[in-house]
């Protein structure tokens, strides 16, 4: 089973920033953050990850609290394509291969 | 940029029937993946694999389906005779490493048994 909290739905507006939000209690120092999303009728579609260090690239960006049991993607400018589900999914490095999914959040953007 | 490609996009079979998923991952890529979707549920993982063989399954991953890399590009996805609970989207990933490395995936192959 997924190890991660994420709220079910969220809504934003379009232009404006997005924190997603997830809680992951139980991490293990192994385990590394991914985000995942997956656009309408497409495949995954790998995000960004880190192991406990804020991270930034292209698309977002990723911050992780000091006892890493949380985390929250940021999308610093929402647009109508950023609509998707967004998974958090925590892997450990030394014993998964696979990507464990939840539920996601599915982002709402509003124009 | 590189993509992961797959095929058929959609392939309808009847009930104990054989299929073969198929795949083209990322050239320089070293570990290959397949996971599924029932319509409408999560993303499950079925198989990883790396230097020809099996490195994790999951428990859905049952004598009925096989993994094969026939040649030095493809990866395929077979399923001896489906079943009706097997109608989902297929989704094939690569990625060069298995440690941090994110994975790349490719559009799907829906697969409808009948």
């Amino acid at each position: 089973d997924a190890k991660t909290t994420q709220p079910n739905s969220m809504e934003s507006n379009e232009e404006e920033p997005v924190h997603l939000p997830c809680n992951h209690s139980t991490i293990s120092g192994t385990d590394y953050i991914h985000w995942y999303r997956q656009l309408p009728s497409q495949g995954p579609e790998y995000v960004i990850h880190g192991l406990t260090s804020n991270v930034n690239n292209r698309m977002a960006s990723l911050a992780i609290a000091e006892d890493r049991k949380s985390s929250t993607l940021i999308l610093h400018r929402a647009t109508l394509r950023d609509a998707a589900v967004y998974y958090c999914i925590l892997r450990d490095v030394w014993s998964n291969y696979q990507l464990i999914w939840g539920a996601g959040t599915k982002l709402i953007i509003k124009p | 940029e590189p993509e992961v490609t797959q095929t058929p996009s959609h392939q309808v079979t009847q009930m104990g029937q054989e299929v073969i998923l198929r795949c083209v991952p990322i050239s320089n890529h070293l570990y290959f993946y397949w996971y599924r979707q029932i319509l409408g549920q999560k993303v499950e993982f079925l198989v990883s694999f790396y230097n020809n063989e099996i490195s994790e399954k999951s428990e859905i991953f049952d004598d009925q389906f096989s993994v094969e890399r026939p040649d030095g590009s493809n990866f395929t996805l077979k399923i001896r005779s489906t079943k009706l609970e097997d109608s989902a989207m297929y989704f094939c990933a690569s990625s060069e490493s298995y440690r941090d490395d994110e994975q790349y995936f490719g559009p799907g192959t829906r697969l409808t048994v009948t």
